[in-house]
């Protein structure tokens, strides 16, 4: 079975910018999550979708937003950037209504805004 | 308020040593719990997790965790550290009603030789 798979590995945007990260979930999983890790900081959630809705949001101001798709991939937008958007941005996803929340990880994302 | 903490933030053991990871945590109903390992610059692996039952669980590479409800804690373990275990140890509970994980700052693990 395949993981969770998560493009780009890195990149670089200008404070203002916006971006787009894209996240494959692993084969049979239906819900995705996105989380913000900062340096030095445990994973803090954005949101999960659910069936291409959002059914949960931490958090995170309107600039972050999502979309999940038929296959159950996944794309986080971040407009407005701010230096306090670097990070490491995970993706997880997990088969919902399995009952063990077995949510894996992808590599991550790890983004710099300058 | 459900919430993770790790009191240590950076251990550090001889190669061979064993070693004992604090997790403490706070949760209004049964938790399940979770363990993941982050080597530098990489996403995090699932080391083991906590439903129900046996409250020992063994996990991969070696490592065990125990679940204690009186003392909300969920301690990883492992008798003999290898070089190669030297990364970043969250514990995680869930799920909460947004159905994410909460996790706690990390703890560091370094590795002498």
């Amino acid at each position: 079975e395949t993981g969770v798979t998560q493009s780009p590995t890195h990149l670089i945007k200008t404070r203002g910018q916006q971006v787009t990260l894209r996240c494959s979930s692993q084969s049979g999983h239906n819900t995705v999550s996105w989380y913000q890790q900062a340096l030095g900081q445990g994973p803090q959630f954005i949101f999960q979708y659910y069936r291409e809705e959002e059914n949960g949001r931490g958090n995170f101001p309107p600039r972050f937003s999502g979309l999940q798709f038929p296959n159950y991939s996944s794309e986080l937008n971040v407009n407005a950037l701010e230096l306090d958007d670097s990070a490491l941005y995970l993706c997880a996803s997990t088969q919902f209504g399995q009952g063990d929340y077995g949510y894996t990880f992808g590599s991550g994302t790890r983004l710099t805004v300058v | 308020a459900q919430s993770v903490t790790q009191p240590d933030i950076h251990i550090t053991v001889s190669e061979g040593a064993s070693l004992e990871l604090r997790c403490n945590y706070s949760y209004g109903a049964t938790p399940y719990l979770f363990w993941y390992v982050q080597s530098p610059g990489q996403g995090l692996q699932l080391l083991l997790k906590y439903f129900s039952g046996d409250t020992l669980v063994q996990g991969i590479k070696g490592f065990e965790a125990e679940f204690k409800r009186s003392q909300s804690s969920f301690n990883l373990r492992k008798p003999s550290v290898h070089w190669s275990d030297a990364a970043e140890y969250f514990c995680a509970v869930g799920p909460t009603s947004q159905g994410n994980l909460i996790f706690g700052k990390g703890t560091k693990l370094s590795v002498k030789p």
